[in-house]
């Protein structure tokens, strides 16, 4: 089963963040969170993982709580294109052989 | 950045045939690579782990004689649906890692459809 919980659905106005939360309170402390989007009917596109600092890369910026139980994907400035399911994945194992199980992600919807 | 190709993108064929499903990561090597499959409104379920030169690892639940899975190089793992079905229709993804650091990201596939008539 998957290790995280998000909201279902989310709504964001272009050209603002959109703000995506995960909780993942039984995260163990080898364990990376990974971020991945999917558009509909394309594979997973990676966006960004951090363990426990804050990562920021170009599409994105993740920030991780002290205790790690939970995170926020900040994309800073939303487009039409960035409306996809998002998903927060807590990967199993610390090496390049670690699994994602997926959840049910959260359907990000980005308006004019 | 890293790149997992797969083919076909879809395929349709009868039941009772079998169809071979191609991932191949484009510009570095794999040792371990993932499928999954995905029916509509769902989310990614995890099939396999796929070693390179070994045999691999199924889930709970699959059978590994309907899902044949040979990962016989670095850069390339075939999932052969057996037997096909029409409840085998689906979408399956594959994934892949490994640039030689810990916790690099897994790459995806851009997915097969498969359709059993």
């Amino acid at each position: 089963d998957a290790k995280t919980t998000q909201p279902t659905s989310m709504d964001c106005a272009e050209g603002r963040a959109a703000n995506l939360p995960c909780n993942h309170s039984t995260i163990s402390g080898n364990e990376y969170v990974y971020w991945y989007r999917q558009i509909h009917s394309q594979g997973p596109q990676y966006i960004i993982h951090g363990l426990k600092n804050n990562e920021t890369n170009e599409m994105a910026s993740l920030i991780i709580t002290e205790d790690r139980k939970s995170s926020t994907l900040i994309l800073p400035h939303a487009t039409l294109r960035d409306t996809a399911v998002y998903y927060c994945i807590v990967r199993v194992g610390s090496s390049n052989t670690g699994k994602l199980i997926f959840g049910q992600g959260t359907t990000l919807q980005v308006k004019p | 950045g890293a790149v997992v190709s797969q083919h076909p993108s879809w395929v349709i064929c009868k039941s009772g045939t079998s169809v071979k499903i191609e991932c191949r990561s484009l510009d570095f090597q794999a040792t371990t690579m993932f499928w999954y499959r995905q029916f509509p409104k769902q989310s990614l379920m995890l099939m396999a782990t796929s070693n390179e030169g070994s045999k691999a690892t199924y889930e709970q639940g699959v059978e590994k004689d309907k899902f044949l899975i040979n990962h016989a190089s670095l850069t390339l793992s075939t999932l052969t649906v057996t037997s096909a079905h029409p409840e085998d229709s689906s979408f399956y993804i594959c994934s892949a890692g490994g640039d030689g650091f810990n916790n690099s990201p897994l790459h995806f596939g851009n997915g097969t459809r498969l359709t059993v008539t």
